[in-house]
């Protein structure tokens, strides 16, 4: 297996443009989380999906930011209008969610820098 | 808010076993201890968990303590390569989302 993927890897735009962030998770894991991490904030769990369900969005910063998961391998983070504070590593992570186990597997990362 | 407490660094011989201290005073009776570690500009990578008994596997070792209020994680040869950010983190049973603290940053000095 590949791993989560995630795209792009860098993105550079500028302040009040859309952002998507895209995700494919493990093959046959059934919850997919969204992370931020900033040096200021660190890892900030954003939102996360069981079963392509969205189960706690409340670390989602705004309406600004909104995710979907339209089926089991894959799923979207956008921010619109993105601004300068977006700017970060977003991480997308994936897990067999099971009583007992929450083993989360990471991709590796999209850097955004909102200039 | 982050459930645990960890020191914000540590340093250890290259060689040596990393002793890696977390504090979990208010853990409650079904909920997990779990270790990810965090190398430079990489995603954070899950190393072991535990409920109540001691773990091991082929990269670290955990120990609970009786009352589970605190645990350590065991790096039994550190190699150059375990230099990263370790997170202790409580919780992550089913249905439930994991916090990540501030974590330890453990250098390895050779």
């Amino acid at each position: 297996d590949a791993g989560v993927i995630q795209s792009p890897r860098h993105e550079v735009t500028e302040m009040g443009q859309e952002v998507t962030l895209r995700c494919k998770p493990i093959s046959g894991h059934n919850s997919l989380f969204w992370y931020r991490q900033t040096m200021m904030r660190g890892l900030e769990l954003l939102i996360y999906f069981n079963n392509n369900v969205p189960i706690d969005d409340s670390g989602m910063p705004e309406d600004r930011f909104s995710a979907k998961m339209p089926n089991a391998s894959f799923s979207t983070l956008k921010i619109q209008p993105s601004e300068p504070r977006d700017s970060a590593v977003y991480f997308c992570a994936s897990s067999f969610l099971t009583a007992g186990n929450n083993e989360q597997f990471f991709g590796p990362g999209t850097r955004l820098t909102v200039l | 808010d982050a459930k645990t407490t960890q020191p914000p660094s540590m340093d250890c011989a290259e060689g040596r076993a990393a002793n890696l201290p977390c504090n979990h005073s208010t853990i409650s009776g079904n909920e997990y201890v779990y270790w990810y570690r965090q190398i430079h500009s990489q995603g954070p990578q899950y190393i072991i968990h535990g409920l109540k008994n001691n773990e091991t596997n082929e990269m670290a070792s955990l120990i609970i303590t009786e009352d589970r209020k605190s645990s350590t994680l065991i790096l039994p040869h550190a190699t150059l390569r375990d230099t990263a950010v370790y997170y202790c983190i409580v919780g992550g049973n089913r249905d439930d989302k994991i916090i990540f603290g501030k974590g330890t940053r453990l250098h390895i000095l050779p």
